[in-house]
């Protein structure tokens, strides 16, 4: 079975850091790209971050781009994403993400982790 | 950079009637990288159609996805109680990345 578990959540200032991890079982990890998609509350889903199976291309939604670094251990079957500076409106559900069937379908996703970023 | 526009924001029908959403992108795109997502609270993204008008593993025939170029349509037959959901289109492969549509809300009337 495929599973994807997030953490790493949780409450941080403004202008401080955090990283989540996603814990990735059930396929072979180290052949597939990864991603982090968003979704601040309320509010709908927004692409964060994608790396490739071997960490050699790696893509960022444009504003986040000098803040948030994706990463990925494949020997851990782990991703990560790093993420620095941050702002109010980087308070989101963070999901990490895989299209294992198909071309471009994003077809299995983890629980989400919750990210706060308040005073 | 594509940007996708869904309509209506907020669709409300009743179980058994048919609900047709719509995406609209800003550019002609390659419908192969078209897909529709299902969303429920406090749940993650469900895919539903991938390549436009296929459906992907287990979802119901009540489903389906047609379109090409800049318009693209998710039908779903005839509601079950469980389809009242957000629904996003989403693309692949441009700027950004992975490009999702503001959502269509189904709710029931």
């Amino acid at each position: 079975e495929v599973q994807l578990v997030e953490s790493g959540g949780g409450l941080v200032q403004p202008e401080g850091s955090l990283t989540l991890s996603c814990a990735a079982s059930g396929f072979t990890f180290s052949s597939y790209t990864m991603n982090w998609v968003r979704q601040a509350p309320g509010k709908g889903l927004e692409w964060v971050a994608y790396i490739s199976s071997s960490g050699s291309n790696i893509y960022y939604r444009d504003s986040l781009k000098g803040r948030f670094t994706i990463s990925r251990d494949n020997a851990h079957n782990s991703l990560y994403l790093q993420m620095t500076s941050l702002r109010d409106e980087d308070t989101a559900v963070y999901y990490c993400a895989v299209p294992l069937t198909y071309s471009s379908g994003l077809d299995y996703w983890g629980q989400g982790t919750l990210v706060t970023v308040a005073s | 950079e594509i940007v996708l526009t869904q309509s209506p924001g907020t669709l409300s029908l009743s179980p058994g009637e048919r609900a047709t959403l719509s995406c609209r992108a800003s550019q002609s795109v390659t419908s192969t990288y078209l897909d529709w997502y299902q969303q429920k609270p406090g749940q993650a993204p469900r895919l539903l159609i991938h390549g436009a008008s296929s459906r992907a593993t287990g979802i119901p025939d009540r489903f389906s996805g047609s379109g090409s170029g800049t318009d693209f349509t998710l039908t779903i037959s005839r509601l079950e109680p469980e389809d009242f959901a957000v629904y996003y289109c989403q693309y692949f492969g441009s700027s950004p990345l992975y490009s999702f549509g503001p959502g269509t809300k189904l709710e029931s009337k």
